[in-house]
């Protein structure tokens, strides 16, 4: 099976700008979740998307957004671009290990802001 | 509600052993261990969950600790492959939710 794919890899922005990511699943998987990955913080919990749902939110703010479509392919968007938005941004998506729930990462995109 | 890694970061000499601890103030169903090597995407190493048996892969190991809500994970052995930052990421209990503690940086050299 084809692992999870994200695209663009690389973006460089300027503040106040809007950006759109792309992630495409492993075939057969219907739960996608989005991460920022930043030194400082580590993995930081985005938004979980379950057959075109959202089903989880971690504390970001309105400008993050995200949808699903009926194919399982997820973008997420930030708007009004803000420095401290520069991060490695992390999606997975999830299958079945153990009868639970096991997330698989893609390379990530990894936005500059400028 | 972020798990706590110890120690932050643990550097080795091929053939030494390491251990990462992973805790949580809340009740867990389960923890998942990945490994994150530099300018790449976290990969799953293995999952625990309340209730199971320790599990294994290769020379890496772990371990869940229901009483304390702790999860550690051994390495032994290690290999200059194993170089890299584990994270763990916790499932409480009622939740399919994970969040991933801050890592730890495990750096081996020959």
């Amino acid at each position: 099976k084809a692992g999870v794919t994200q695209t663009p890899r690389y973006l460089i922005k300027t503040r106040g700008q809007q950006v759109t990511l792309s992630c495409s699943p492993i075939s057969g998987h219907r739960s996608v979740s989005w991460y920022q990955q930043t030194p400082g913080q580590g993995l930081q919990f985005l938004f979980e998307y379950f057959s075109e749902t959202q089903r989880n939110k971690g504390n970001f703010p309105g400008r993050f957004s995200g949808r699903q479509f009926s194919n399982s392919r997820s973008e997420m968007n930030v708007s009004t671009l803000e420095l401290g938005d520069s991060a490695l941004y992390l999606c997975a998506s999830s299958g079945k290990t153990d009868n639970t729930d096991t997330q698989y990462f893609g390379p990530g995109t990894r936005l500059t802001v400028l | 509600q972020q798990p706590v890694q110890s120690p932050q970061a643990v550097i080795l000499r091929e053939g030494e052993d390491a251990v990462i601890n992973c805790s949580s103030s809340k009740a867990l169903y389960s923890v998942h261990w990945y490994r994150q090597k530099h300018g790449e995407a976290p990969v799953f190493l293995m999952i625990l969950l309340k209730g199971g048996e320790q599990k294994g892969h290769e020379k890496i190991s772990a371990s869940f600790n229901e009483k304390k809500q702790q999860s550690s994970l051994y390495l032994t052995a290690s290999q200059l492959s194993y170089s890299g930052t584990y994270f763990c990421g916790t499932q409480r209990l009622g939740t399919d939710k994970l969040i991933f503690g801050t890592g730890t940086r495990l750096q081996v050299f020959p």
